[in-house]
């Protein structure tokens, strides 16, 4: 089956700084990658949408300044979080599409203090 | 309204028995059904995968999709103390399109 990594899986950070989580498909190329987030006892968000070498789609709602997007190769892509904020805490997933087939990556738990 | 409902819980069934859970939804142009297993903690991961309506069995989990009446279960048989988890139907209107996800059912299953 395909093989979805993230890194970190859990990350503490101060309030100002910025967090970047890696998402790796290892065994397939995904022509496009969803950002998800989840709050606790809550479903997945959809936070963005992007394909590979092109600027990433945000939902309504989320800032495109503060959760910066890349997704520079068929196996890679990015989130940065920038100046976290304690309310940005909250267990981010990424979701990489292999043609039709959309696979989740563990998961990455943010806590701002 | 959300477009896509889901009771979240939590449902505790005693080990052995039948967990029933159900979706509802408003979009008709949906067409693909999907029910994840999510661990605390964990990333989903897909158990079943429906196109239309119909059933569809794999092992001791059986799906449902009903268009006419906007509904789709997922029956689990035997459950097993493993099989407690939150369960998360999602569902798109074409292949390959971002996915429009439920709530979350949190289920126990008690030894």
């Amino acid at each position: 089956g395909a093989v979805v990594s993230q890194h970190p899986s859990w990350v503490i950070c101060k309030s100002g700084t910025s967090v970047k989580i890696e998402c790796r498909s290892l065994d397939f190329q995904a022509t496009t990658m969803f950002w998800y987030r989840q709050f606790p006892k809550q479903s997945l968000m959809l936070m963005a949408t992007s394909n590979e070498g092109s600027k990433a789609t945000y939902e309504q709602g989320v800032e495109k300044d503060k959760f910066l997007i890349n997704h520079a190769s068929l196996t890679l892509s990015t989130l940065t979080v920038t100046s976290a904020h304690p309310e940005d805490s909250s267990f981010y997933i990424c979701s990489p599409q292999d043609v039709y087939e959309q696979y989740f990556g563990p998961g990455t738990r943010l806590t701002v203090t | 309204q959300k477009e896509v409902e889901q009771d979240p819980g939590p449902l505790s069934v005693p080990e052995g028995a039948i967990v029933s859970l159900n979706c509802t939804y408003s979009n008709s142009a949906f067409q693909y059904f999907m029910w994840y297993r999510q661990y605390s903690r964990k990333g989903p991961e897909l158990l079943m995968y429906t196109y239309s309506s119909g059933n569809k069995e794999d092992g001791r989990f059986t799906a449902q999709v009903d268009k006419s009446s906007k509904y789709i279960s997922l029956f689990i048989r035997d459950s097993q103390p493993s099989d407690s988890a939150t369960y998360l139907c999602a569902m798109s209107g074409a292949a390959g399109n971002k996915l429009t996800f439920g709530g979350g059912t949190r289920v126990l299953v008690k030894p």
